[in-house]
């Protein structure tokens, strides 16, 4: 059984420009969730997609979007970077969008300049 | 709005020790708690997953309890190792935004050999 992956680890970008994060779920899941993780603080939660739908949506601009494939893997983009959006990036798969545990990968390190 | 709290931000014990960490929330109405581990830099790894039906849950030297009405859950670890040194997590399912996580800010552990 695969975990959670998340690509890439790390990623330095520059103010304004646009970037990709990848999560491939864990084998037997349907759900994948985003969230944010600024130094010293609790993750915050950016949005879910649930077969392929979004699911839910945190407090964040729309400039912040995502997709979900029929794999059940999915993409965080995020445009015109802010040097605010600098933070940990952490995906979580769980199998159904509720009740159950959900599982984190390492994270993408993301650093705008 | 749900708010979760954990208490103390950080605490230093001597190698051996049983500990307590602390998490209170604000919203009784959840459909589950959950706590996870992160070492410096890293994602999340999910210990235990307590159902709002349960009272506690138990992983080796580790032991969760919930009490929904009072808003509060702990996190006992027993006979603590320098391994366990680390950012404890807890996060809530919201019973009216089952969707996401909300989290606490974590309390950093140190386990002095």
């Amino acid at each position: 059984e695969t975990g959670v992956t998340q690509s890439p680890t790390h990623l330095i970008k520059t103010r304004g420009q646009q970037v990709t994060l990848r999560c491939s779920s864990q084998s037997g899941h349907n759900t994948v969730s985003w969230y944010q993780q600024a130094l010293g603080q609790g993750p915050q939660f950016i949005f879910q997609y649930y077969r392929e739908e979004e699911n839910g949506r945190g407090n964040f601009p729309p400039r912040f979007s995502g997709l979900q494939f029929p794999n059940y893997s999915s993409e965080l983009n995020v445009n015109a970077l802010e040097l605010d959006d600098s933070a940990l990036y952490l995906c979580a798969s769980s199998f159904g969008p509720e009740y159950t545990e959900a599982f984190f990968g390492q994270g993408t390190r993301l650093t705008v300049v | 709005k749900q708010e979760v709290t954990q208490i103390p931000a950080a605490l230093s014990v001597p190698e051996g020790e049983n500990l307590v960490l602390n998490c209170s929330f604000t919203d009784s109405a959840i459909y589950n708690l959950q706590w996870f581990r992160q070492d410096p830099g890293k994602g999340l790894t999910s210990l235990l997953l307590i159902q709002s039906s349960q009272r506690e849950q138990t992983s080796g030297r580790l032991n969760a309890s919930l009490d929904k009405s009072s808003g509060r859950s702990t996190l006992y670890i027993a006979a603590s190792q320098p391994g366990d040194s680390a950012t404890y997590l807890c996060a809530v399912r919201p019973g009216d935004s089952n969707y996401q996580l909300i989290w606490g800010a974590g309390t950093k552990l140190i386990i002095k050999p």
